[in-house]
Parts: structure tokens; C-alpha cells; sequence
């Protein structure tokens, strides 16, 4: 069974570009969900799709958009980057929105110049 | 509001004993609550998990307590060993009513010395 696999696993952007974040589901998983960690903090919830419609979103700007596929992958997608965008960008999956445990994967370490 | 804190940022233990790291949530409403283990470099590794209608979950070495009278979560590792050093998240969640959202708490630190 493969698990959670997110890339690219580092990325350098600079102020005001556009960056694209990718995560493809555990098997059998077809829910995804994204978050931010700060160095030193909890993950913050971002945004939810399930059956490729969004579920749920956090408290973040418009700037931060996703997309699930017909195959339970997904991108996460944040425009006009700042540098308090910096941080690790995490996936999970699960097999619905429900009382189900999430799974992550290793995250995409994003940092802002 | 909606937060989950944890009562020790961080715990130092010695190998064989017993670790218990505690966790306070403030949201009455939330039905489901998870354990994560986080080592550095990776992602959060899913230990546990525990529903509003128990009080007590058991797993390899691991065991979570619910009081839902005080909101509050704790997790019990058994002869805690050198690899169980890590972040520590407790993690709760309303489910559907809350669009699937995770909310975590700051984390603790569990340093087991040899």
C-alpha cells in the first residue's frame, strides 16, 4: 500500500511569484487535505477537497487554491507569495471527510526569499 | 474559540519508563480526536485515535484517555523507548460539520534518555 506522497520536497520562490504543490493520495483514500506549518507550531488547515469539490476551508486568502483530480490527487496552488508563506506544506488523505484518521505525507518545505 | 493546547510544551523521560503527554481542547462539540507523532523532517505519523463515545482506547504500547467532563486528552506510552522521541500533537475534529478540519495543538516534545 503506498502512502502519502507530496513533491517536490524543497522549494526556493521569491516574493511575488506563484508556486504549485502536488500530493497524491494513500490508496483507497479519497479525501485530501492540506495544511501549513510554521516552524515550531501545529498545523494550520488549509482546505479540503473530497471527490474533487472543496469540503472545508481554513482561515486563509483567496490566494491559496486547490484542485482535486479524478484520481484523488491534488495541488495546492498559492499565488502573489509573501514571506510569511514560508513553512511546511503538508498533505493528508483519508478514506472520507468523516471521523477518519488523516495520513500525511512528508510535507513540501517552502521558503520565501 | 477554537484551539487545542497541551499542558507541557516539554517532557524528558528515561528509557523503560512511562510517558504521559496531556492535552486540554476547548471545543465541547468535537467528536473525534487523534494522536500524532512527529519526528524531524517528516510529516505527522499517526499513532491513535479516539471517538466522543469512549473514554479509552488501547494500542501497542500506547493508550489514550477522553474526559469529555474537563475536555481534556491524554496519551500513555508503555516503556517508552529511544525511538518514541518526537513531537507530540493532539489533533480534534468536528468531521463533516467542520469540513474534515484538523485542529492542532502547539505539540510537546518527548526526549527519552538512554
Amino acid at each position: 500500500e503506498t502512502g502519502v506522497t507530496q513533491s517536490p520536497t524543497h522549494l526556493i520562490k521569491t516574493r511575488g511569484q506563484q508556486v504549485t504543490l502536488r500530493c497524491s493520495s494513500q490508496s483507497g483514500h479519497n479525501t485530501v487535505s492540506w495544511y501549513q506549518q510554521a516552524l515550531g507550531q501545529g498545523p494550520q488547515f488549509i482546505f479540503q477537497y473530497y471527490r474533487e469539490e472543496e469540503n472545508g476551508r481554513g482561515n486563509f486568502p483567496p490566494r491559496f487554491s486547490g484542485l482535486q483530480f479524478p484520481n484523488y490527487s491534488s495541488e495546492l496552488n498559492v499565488n502573489a507569495l509573501e514571506l510569511d508563506d514560508s513553512a511546511l506544506y503538508l498533505c493528508a488523505s483519508s478514506l472520507d471527510p468523516g471521523n477518519q484518521p488523516q495520513h500525511f505525507g512528508d510535507g513540501t518545505r517552502l521558503s520565501i526569499l | 474559540g477554537e484551539s487545542v493546547g497541551l499542558h507541557l510544551p516539554t517532557l524528558s523521560v528515561q528509557e523503560g519508563d512511562n510517558s504521559i503527554i496531556n492535552c486540554a481542547y476547548s471545543n465541547s462539540a468535537s467528536d473525534y480526536f487523534i494522536w500524532y507523532k512527529q519526528e524531524s523532517g517528516k510529516g505527522p505519523q499517526f499513532i491513535i485515535d479516539i471517538r466522543s463515545n469512549m473514554d479509552k482506547r488501547q494500542g501497542q504500547r500506547v493508550t489514550v484517555l477522553l474526559n469529555k467532563t474537563v475536555k481534556h486528552l491524554s496519551l500513555q506510552i508503555a516503556a517508552t523507548q529511544p525511538g518514541d522521541s518526537a513531537v507530540y500533537f493532539c489533533a480534534e475534529t468536528l468531521g463533516r460539520n467542520q469540513g474534515g478540519k484538523l485542529i492542532f495543538g502547539q505539540g510537546t516534545e518527548l526526549s527519552v534518555k538512554p
